[in-house]
């Protein structure tokens, strides 16, 4: 049973770019979680989705940020318009069912130049 | 919305010592508190859970335990090894369903 797979692994952007990043859950997993972590720090709750719905972006900043988790496929955490701020490892995390222990994925490292 | 406080931000043991890891909590509705561990660069590894309806989960060398009155919770590690050197971050998640993680501690383990 695959774990959950986020890709790519590292991303590299110039300021202004959009940036794409992939969450595959875990087989039986319909609900996903995005979180940011910056060097050094904690993890930040972004946002909570399940297939074709989000849940809870309460987390996510207003502007720029967007995530979608489609009936097929992967679910995508995009950054338009990228900023040095930006540059942390962003990390998604599924679960069966809400309130259920969270599975993480092995990150994705955003470099912005 | 939860808050969660965690401490200390370092902890140095000697091997073979114990580490305790305390974490407070704001959100009386909490009812689910993972322990996480990560490795530099890795992902974060859950290494022990505990659920409202109980006070004290054991796992081998790691223990939480749970406190819904003062609202705490703490990770327990005895015996400790030089490979159990990471940062350990506690969480809680209520009815929000997402987890509220505590800013963590770096623990190493002196040989």
């Amino acid at each position: 049973n695959a774990g959950v797979m986020q890709n790519p692994r590292h991303l590299v952007r110039r300021r202004g770019q959009e940036a794409r990043l992939r969450c595959s859950p875990m087989k039986g997993h319909s609900h996903v979680y995005w979180y940011r972590q910056l060097p050094e720090e904690g993890l930040k709750f972004m946002v909570y989705l399940q297939k074709e719905n989000i849940i809870d972006e309460s987390g996510m900043p207003k502007e720029r940020f967007s995530a979608e988790f489609p009936k097929e496929g992967p679910s995508i955490l995009r950054i338009q318009q990228v900023v040095r701020g930006d540059s942390a490892a962003y990390f998604c995390a599924s679960s069966p069912d809400p309130g259920e222990t969270q599975y993480f994925g092995p990150g994705t490292r955003l470099l912005v130049l | 919305g939860e808050n969660v406080e965690q401490h200390p931000s370092t902890l140095s043991v000697q091997e073979g010592d114990s580490a305790v890891i305390k974490c407070t909590y704001s959100d009386s509705a909490s009812n689910y508190f993972p322990w996480y561990k990560q490795e530099l660069g890795k992902r974060p590894q859950l290494i022990i859970d505990i659920r409202s309806n109980v006070g004290e989960k054991k796992d081998q060398r790691i223990a939480v335990t749970l406190n819904k009155t003062a609202k705490h919770f703490s990770l327990h590690i005895t015996e400790t090894q030089p490979e159990d050197s990471a940062v350990y971050f506690c969480a809680a998640t209520g009815s929000a369903r997402q987890l509220t993680f505590g800013s963590g501690t770096q623990l190493t383990v002196l040989p």
